[in-house]
């Protein structure tokens, strides 16, 4: 089974970028779209992006002026970046595998960093 | 965007009975329908992909049907491990779109 970690500052000033990274190991990350999910406290889930193992990518229109996610294939990680955020950027950040063989169903999960925007 | 609205938002009941939970989405999304557990500080974990399909290693107690619109998770006898929180998401189309979550909690 594939697992997922990410990695990254978990206390961000308003205005900074977020960088994370995920980490995957015991698979490749070929033919499988890698997704950045994020989670206020208390709150709902809330998909970010994905890129494709080839580095296309597709993000949430709410975010997509904001966000970049990217890969790296030769050392089994993609990452997120979001600029200019402010305390509502607040979440605990998950990376996911989605499936393409299985309706893009987010089967790996990693255990999520908590970011916090503040100064 | 696709708009995905479960009920109930929470939901109280006891170990050993038949719960459902029930997800409508804004537009039809096909069998693009899948379910989610999430218990408290936890990452998510997928129980139900393409609407009805359990994935490996969920117990056969959680099992999801619909088509379109409207989809039912269901889980025939509760265990004290499933109280917890469950999502749906729609992958039929980006951006991908999740409910509000349903809180399964103890009676």
């Amino acid at each position: 089974q594939v697992q997922l970690q990410e990695s990254g500052p978990g206390l961000v000033k308003p205005s900074e970028t977020l960088s994370l990274t995920c980490s995957v190991s015991g698979g490749s990350l070929t033919s499988y779209y890698w997704n950045w999910i994020r989670q206020p406290p208390g709150k709902g889930l809330e998909w970010i992006g994905y890129v494709y193992y080839s580095g296309s990518t597709s993000y949430n229109p709410s975010l997509k002026s904001r966000v970049t996610i990217s890969v790296d294939t030769s050392k089994n990680q993609f990452s997120l970046k979001l600029n200019s955020v402010t305390a509502a950027d607040t979440a605990v950040y998950y990376c996911a595998r989605g499936r393409p063989g299985s309706y893009y169903a987010f089967d790996d999960w990693g255990q999520g960093t908590l970011v916090t925007v503040s100064s | 965007d696709i708009q995905m609205t479960q009920s109930p938002s929470s939901l109280s009941a006891s170990v050993g009975d038949r719960v459902t939970v029930t997800c409508r989405a804004s537009q039809t999304i096909s069998n693009y329908l899948n379910w989610y557990q999430q218990r408290p500080g936890k990452a998510p974990k997928l129980l139900i992909y393409g609407a009805s399909n359990l994935q490996s290693g969920v117990p056969s107690r959680f099992s999801g049907s619909g088509s379109g619109t409207d989809f039912t998770l269901s889980i025939s006898s509760l265990q004290p491990e499933d109280f917890a929180t469950y999502y749906c998401q729609q992958t039929y189309s980006t951006p991908y779109t999740f409910g509000q979550g349903t809180k399964l909690e103890i009676k």
